[in-house]
Parts: structure tokens; sequence; C-alpha cells
């Protein structure tokens, strides 16, 4: 059974450029969590979706990110016009529900650098 | 806001001590993981608590959630090197759905 899978591991963009990181949840679950990672910080939430719907998007800067969830394919986070701030490691979760007890299940992220 | 502190923030021990990790917060939490992460993985499931008091055991490893459920702790002992790594704990505030994390334990265990 696979488990979350990100792509891709390592992103190298120049400021100005866009990022696309991917995520595909776990067989059979339909939660999807982005959460983004900086150097001495903890995991931050940023956005959770459900098949086509942005359920909470509280934690994602207003201007630059969108994320979408099709019916079909993987979960998108798009960064338009990255810039230094912007380097950090992104890290999908999944889950079969939501909220409570429920576990969620973490990509190997993706490491995005903006030089 | 950073509702779940976690110490120490470092801690460097030799192989075959037993060593205690802690997860604060003045909120409640409906449950709480714990979580293990390497360098350039993502976080690792160890485990899950849901109810106030509860303890659960994973090999070396003892988990217990407070009984207020509003704090955690990480038991290991006779720690080896590969128990080495970031031990993060998170929660759901007893509303949402979004885990909110510590910012985690480096655990260096030394031969």
């Amino acid at each position: 059974n696979a488990g979350v899978m990100q792509n891709p591991r390592h992103l190298v963009r120049r400021r100005g450029q866009e990022a696309r990181l991917r995520c595909s949840p776990m067989k059979g679950h339909s939660h999807v969590y982005w959460y983004r990672q900086l150097p001495e910080e903890g995991l931050k939430f940023m956005v959770y979706l459900q098949k086509e719907n942005i359920i909470d998007e509280s934690g994602m800067p207003k201007e630059r990110f969108s994320a979408e969830f099709p019916k079909e394919g993987p979960s998108i986070l798009r960064i338009q016009q990255v810039v230094r701030g912007d380097s950090a490691a992104y890290f999908c979760a999944s889950s079969p529900g939501a909220g409570g007890a429920e576990t969620q299940y973490f990509g190997p992220g993706t490491r995005l650098l903006v030089l | 806001t950073q509702l779940l502190e976690q110490s120490p923030q470092f801690l460097s021990i030799q192989e075959g001590e037993n060593l205690t990790v802690y997860c604060n917060s003045s909120s409640v939490f409906s449950s709480l993981q714990w979580y293990r992460q390497e360098p350039g993985e993502g976080p690792v499931l160890l485990v899950t608590v849901v109810t106030g008091g509860e303890v659960k055991k994973l090999k070396r490893l003892t988990f217990q959630f407070g009984d207020a459920r509003k704090d955690s702790s990480l038991h290991i002992t006779a720690a080896q090197p590969g128990d080495t790594g970031l031990y993060l704990c998170a929660g759901y505030p007893n509303s949402g759905y979004a885990l909110n994390f510590g910012k985690g334990t480096s655990l260096l265990v030394t031969p």
C-alpha cells in the first residue's frame, strides 16, 4: 500500500518563477493537507482540501499561493512569482476522514529553494 | 501562535540512557500525535493518544496523555543510535482539523 507521494523532492527556482508541487494521497484517502516547515520552526498548516473543494485555507498567504485537488489527479500547491522567503520544505498529508482523532500521514516533502 | 511547547529543544545522550521529552499546552486537545522526522524526510507517525490519562507503549517508547488532555510525554528506555531524530508532537485543538505542531525535540544518541 503506497504511502503519500510528493514530487518533485527538490525544486530550485529563481525569483519571479512559478513553483508547482504535487501530492498524491494514500489510496482511499480523500482529505489532503499542506504544511510548510521553515528552518528553526515547526510545521505550519497552510490549507485543507477535499476532492474539488478547498475546506480551509486560513494558513495560506493570500497572494501568490493557491491549491487545488481535482476530481482526477494529484493535489497541486502552486506558488507564483516566488521570493527567497518561500524557500522551505512543503509537506502534504492525507487522511481517510477529517479532524478529531484522525491520523494524518505525511509524504516525504518537497524542498523548495529560491535563488 | 505556538500552542504546543516542546522541551527540551535539543538532547544529546549516550546509548543506553533513558530520556523523557515533554509536550505542553494551555489548550485542550481532542488527541495528540507523536511523529519522528529524519533529515530530508517527512514526519512518520509513532502514536496517537486520544483519552486523558492514556498510556501507550511501543517497544522501548512509552507515551502518556495528560488527564486534562493538555500535555503529553514520550519516554525512551535504553536509547539506541537508531532513535536519533526530531520528535514532534502535534494535536487537534478541540475544534478544527489542522494539526498544530510543536517545534520538536532534536535527539542525538551516540554509541
